[in-house]
Order: C-alpha cells, then structure tokens, then sequence
C-alpha cells in the first residue's frame, strides 16, 4: 500500500542548473507535505515542508511546490550544488503518522 | 543538544535470536516514532509513543516486535526469533508536538542496522 510514490529512483543534473523531484500522493487525508535529505550513513535531515492550505513554500534554493488536485507535489532545487547530492525522500503527513516515498538520488556533477 | 541517537549502530544476529534497539530522542521531544527502512525503499513506519503511551502501531509490526517507552524518555524495539526478512535499518525519531517548530517535522537517529543470518 504505497500511498506516497516517487517515481525516478534517480536523478542526474550538471551545477548551477535546476534540479526537480517529483512525488505523488493518494491519500486525500495528508495534510502536510515534507522532503528530507539522506547522506549515507545517517538518518534523514528534514529539509522543507508544506501545508496543504498552501501551493509554494520557498527556502533559499529550495521550493516545493504543492498541487492538490493531482496529489502532485515537488521539490525544486536551483542552482544545484555537488553537496546537494543525496536521497531524497518526499513525505506526507496525517492522522498522526508521516508515510514515506521511497527516494530518487540526485547526483549533481560539477 | 545531542540529537537523537539510537544503539547499537549495528547488529548481526543469527536466525532465532533477539535482539534489542535503543533509542534515546531529544530530551524535550514528546513523541518517538520506530521506522524500518530496507535498501530501495523509504522508511516504513512501524509504531509512535505519545510520551508513555503507545498510540498507533503498524499492521507491519507482527507480534514477534514489541517497543516500549517505559517512562516517556528513551524507548526499545525488541525482535524476537529473528527472521532473515527482519534485515533492515530501524531507524527512530521523535518530535515535538504542540511547542513551536514545524509542525510534523521528525529528527531522526542514526539508524540501527540489523543483519540476520
């Protein structure tokens, strides 16, 4: 029961363009959105989030973007740096429990 | 602040066997979640304590796992007869909920990564 999907295990951008991740939900009842970062070896750092009263939530380079009527959300990433290289996770929220994606790994080449 | 910190960082264990995970969350955190992530996947949420008490567990917590926060502060996860499908990273983390912050926002540990044989 995969109720958060992200659908590119794998990501490739060269430095100082844009990266995007994508991830789709199908619970109605999330109502709070989150991206958390992995460096290997540790847990995940959390990175930006959003509600779902709102459509753009914007942090220095990073912005998730949040679209309810397709249960779409993404994370924007510009300019991309070689330390932004990572797993991604997306992550909903509701009822208490947060459900996660399971990861596109950006890589950022210099 | 010393973050969430979980031990042993990794455990190999034959099949048959327990086995125990600590998990120690920020100190003024009131809520502790257990994750299990496997290679691929994202973390699956196994169970939450709300100080004390267990709130919510997850149908993937079969009756040979048992986790306990026994006084609202740190909190186990034990396996017990270990099966070579347990294999996985368990991953905690806690946050606080009704202080300020970002609602919904987990700090997780670490990990502890489980190898059955």
């Amino acid at each position: 029961d995969q109720q958060v999907k992200q659908n590119s295990p794998s990501l490739s951008v060269q430095e100082g363009r844009i990266s995007i991740l994508n991830c789709d939900y199908t619970n109605s009842m999330f109502d709070y959105f989150l991206w958390y970062k992995k460096y290997p070896a540790e847990g995940p750092t959390f990175l930006i989030s959003i509600s779902s009263i709102k459509d753009k939530n914007e942090d220095g380079r990073f912005t998730v973007f949040l679209n309810k009527s397709a249960k779409h959300l993404s994370l924007h990433i510009v300019p991309s740096q070689p330390g932004d290289s990572a797993v991604y996770f997306c992550a909903a929220s509701g009822n208490n429990d947060m459900r996660f994606g399971a990861g596109t790994r950006l890589t950022v080449k210099p | 602040d010393t973050g969430v910190s979980q031990d042993p960082r990794h455990k190999i264990t034959k099949r048959g066997q327990n086995v125990t995970f600590r998990c120690d969350p920020i100190s003024e955190h009131n809520r502790l979640y257990w994750y299990r992530q496997t290679l691929g996947q994202g973390p699956e949420f196994l169970t939450y304590f709300q100080n004390e008490a267990q709130l919510e567990k997850s149908r993937l917590l079969s009756d040979r796992f048992s986790a306990e926060r026994p006084k609202g502060s740190f909190s186990t996860l034990e396996i017990q007869r270990t099966e070579q499908g347990d294999s996985a990273m368990y991953l905690c983390a806690s946050s606080l909920v009704g202080g300020t912050g970002v609602f919904g926002e987990l700090f997780f540990g670490e990990g502890s990564r489980l190898t059955v044989l």
